[in-house]
């Protein structure tokens, strides 16, 4: 597809176990977004994606959170130790680079609920 | 640090009327504004972007924004509201000047009324 793709679109789990959330960017897009939306906070930066550069990880909320993006396209979002408050709309978005004014085209997101 | 207010969680207007969502921000580098669109279940849109140039910014489905340094605004209007516009809208700034990192608003939730 031409879009943002992100798998699987709704994960039920319960706490304590891991989970992995998947996106597929645009092709030809160097830079990928996460972030996460919950009802309490809002949209919340998590971490990002430039080429082959660091990744930024100033927005994970805790050391129970981690990414990874293989060949500089697909990337893995995992939450080991699940938590109830881990529950929220994970959502991937990509752009052409990390310049600033460049716009970020969103996947549809993946539902996780902890139990 | 950067920051963006969006005034009124819910707006409420009839079909056809003049729909205005309002989002002040605070940056410390010149900023860099976008608006973006939600629907159910879906992930976000976006409609408008302000990065440098003209004030007055048109996007798609018949919005535009201004922005308005000296009140250190965004706000979004369209003219006359349709049904399908019905969705929650969030306004957002970028982090810095060298990265796309955008902080979003709260977002507000735009009914429409027949």
């Amino acid at each position: 597809g031409a879009g943002v793709s992100q798998s699987p679109s709704n994960k039920v789990t319960e706490k304590g176990k891991d989970v992995e959330l998947r996106c597929d960017p645009i092709s030809g897009h160097t830079a990928l977004y996460w972030y996460r939306q919950s009802l309490g906070q809002g949209l919340e930066f998590l971490i990002y994606f430039q080429g082959n550069s660091a990744p930024d990880k100033s927005g994970l909320p805790s050391d129970r959170f981690s990414a990874e993006r293989t060949g500089g396209s697909v990337s893995t979002l995992t939450i080991q130790r699940t938590q109830q408050e881990d529950s929220a709309v994970y959502l991937c978005a990509s752009s052409w680079d990390r310049g600033p004014g460049q716009p970020q085209h969103f996947g549809d997101g993946t539902r996780l609920s902890i139990l | 640090a950067q920051s963006v207010t969006q005034l009124g969680s819910h707006v409420s207007v009839s079909e056809g009327a003049l729909v205005l969502l309002r989002c002040n921000y605070s940056s410390s580098v010149p900023p860099y504004l976008f608006w973006y669109v939600q629907y159910p279940n879906q992930g976000l849109q976006l409609l408008l972007k302000y990065t440098t140039g003209a004030t007055l910014v048109k996007g798609i489905n018949g919005f535009e924004a201004e922005f308005k340094k000296s009140e250190t605004s965004f706000h979004l209007t369209k003219p006359s509201a349709h049904m399908s516009d019905a969705a929650e809208y969030f306004c957002a700034v970028r982090v810095s000047s060298n990265t796309g990192k955008l902080i979003f608003g709260q977002g507000t939730t735009l009914q429409v009324k027949p």
